[in-house]
């Protein structure tokens, strides 16, 4: 079974610039989560999607952070324009999505996108 | 607001030591439990996870964990290591309103030959 799949897995850019990640998820998953790994830190939640509806975007920084599933499988999430403390690993995640909400489902991870800016 | 603590950010020990990883939460509901491991240079996937039934819940490779309801912990075993337990471990804990997953700071292991 193919995994979650996300490009870039590195990023550089300056700040104030903008930047698009890419995610796929596994085939028939219907939950996806985007999360954001500061260094030394665990992953933090920035949106989760059921099919191509948000579930909870609470910690996404909305003046800056925009993410969207069309059609309830891939997923994009921008930042425009970037900030030095945007530096870090994101990572996307699947789940089944049987269950409301993800709770308590096993999520599977893609390899993450580093981003650096400067 | 809900939060997850792991005491040790960093564990060494050597092979055949017992390892014990603690994780401790703040929330006094309803939970659902996490233990996600992150080899070096491969994705997070999961450990095992606590949702209803024995506390006491058993992994892969050997490590299982323990749900203290009374003291929100949720600590990690492993009765002798292995070179190839070297990883990032994190807990994490679906609680809260909207049952987001919050995840504790990692605690990276490292395993002497």
């Amino acid at each position: 079974e193919a995994g979650v799949a996300q490009s870039p897995r590195y990023k550089i850019i300056e700040k104030r610039q903008s930047v698009a990640f890419w995610c796929n998820p596994i085939s028939g998953h219907a939950t996806l989560y985007w999360y954001q790994q500061i260094l030394g830190q665990g992953p933090k939640l920035l949106i989760q999607f059921q099919n191509n509806g948000v579930v909870d975007d609470s910690q996404l920084p909305k003046d800056r952070f925009s993410a969207e599933r069309l059609k309830g499988v891939d997923s994009t999430l921008k930042i425009q324009p970037a900030k030095l403390e945007d530096s870090a690993v994101y990572l996307c995640a699947s789940s089944l999505g049987r269950l409301a909400g993800g709770i308590g489902e096993t999520q599977y991870f893609g390899p993450g996108t580093r981003l650096l800016v400067l | 607001a809900q939060s997850v603590s792991q005491h040790n950010h960093h564990v060494i020990l050597s092979e055949a030591a017992s390892l014990e990883l603690g994780c401790n939460y703040s929330y006094g509901g309803t939970v659902n439990l996490f233990w996600y491991v992150q080899y070096p240079g491969q994705h997070l996937q999961l450990l095992l996870k606590y949702f209803s039934g024995d506390p006491l819940v058993k992994g892969i490779k050997g490590f299982e964990a323990e749900f203290i309801k009374s003291k929100f912990s949720f600590n990690l075993r492993k009765p002798s290591v292995q070179w190839s337990d070297t990883a990032e471990y994190f807990c994490a804990v679906n609680a809260g309103s909207n049952y987001q997953l919050i995840w504790g700071a990692g605690t990276k292991l490292i395993i002497k030959p």
